[in-house]
């Protein structure tokens, strides 16, 4: 079965830094693009950026860029989104989807990541 | 980047009947290779990741219920649930796959009238 499974619930001070991963099983991981998308509490959904684990090919949102890091490990099948220095409005649920062979919708969602930044 | 704007924001249908939600990009996101335009839609329901019901504007993914049907071209796209069911109440999303990034429009609500 096809799936992301993406990492626990976080709870972090401002400042620190932070990694969440979307760990995938049952398909080949570097033959699809995978993106991160935002989701601030009660709120609609952003698209932040996408990478191709073949070869690390990342494309981020304008509103992202230099904000997060989007990386790729093919040895581990897992997607990651990083932070070096959070902030108490990168409070939100982060999810990754990946596209499909004929399209760039994304098909297939992990189950979501909640980070919760406040002092 | 493309703006997706949806209306309306909020929708409360009869139990049977239909609903109809509109989406309109700020540029045309007709793909001249596939000769269909890049516009996807999704619901969300409370606590659950988003689920793709139509891609290319009007293809429904798979298992999704044929009551959800997509339409439009170009600029102007529109998503029709036939049949109101209790299970459809949730947010609808459109999003362009035309171009990275691949942004959202804000939302629509749907509720039981």
């Amino acid at each position: 079965e096809e799936q992301l499974v993406q990492s626990g619930a976080e709870v972090k001070k401002p400042g620190e830094s932070l990694r969440i991963s979307c760990k995938a099983s049952g398909y080949t991981f570097t033959n699809y693009w995978i993106g991160w998308v935002r989701q601030l509490p009660g709120k609609g959904l952003e698209s932040m950026g996408i990478i191709y684990p073949g070869d690390s090919d990342t494309n981020y949102s304008p509103s992202f860029e230099g904000q997060v890091t989007i990386s790729a490990d093919e040895s581990t099948s897992t997607a990651y989104l990083e932070w070096s220095s959070l902030k108490a409005s990168d409070t939100a649920t982060y999810y990754c989807a990946r596209h499909n062979d004929w399209d760039d919708a994304f098909h297939m969602w992990g189950q979501g990541t909640m980070v919760t930044v406040s002092s | 980047d493309i703006v997706m704007t949806q209306s309306p924001d909020s929708l409360a249908v009869s139990l049977g009947e239909r609903a109809t939600i509109n989406c309109k990009s700020s540029q045309s996101i007709l793909s001249s290779s596939k000769d269909q335009s890049s516009l996807a839609w999704y619901l969300q329901k409370p606590g659950q990741p988003p689920k793709l019901l139509i891609s290319w504007a009007s293809t429904r993914a798979s298992g999704v219920s044929d009551r959800f049907s997509g339409s439009g071209s170009g600029t102007d796209f529109t998503l029709t649930i036939r049949s109101l069911q209790p299970e459809d109440v949730a947010v609808y999303y459109c999003q362009q796959h035309y171009s990275a990034p691949y942004t959202f429009g804000l939302g629509t609500k749907l509720e039981i009238k």
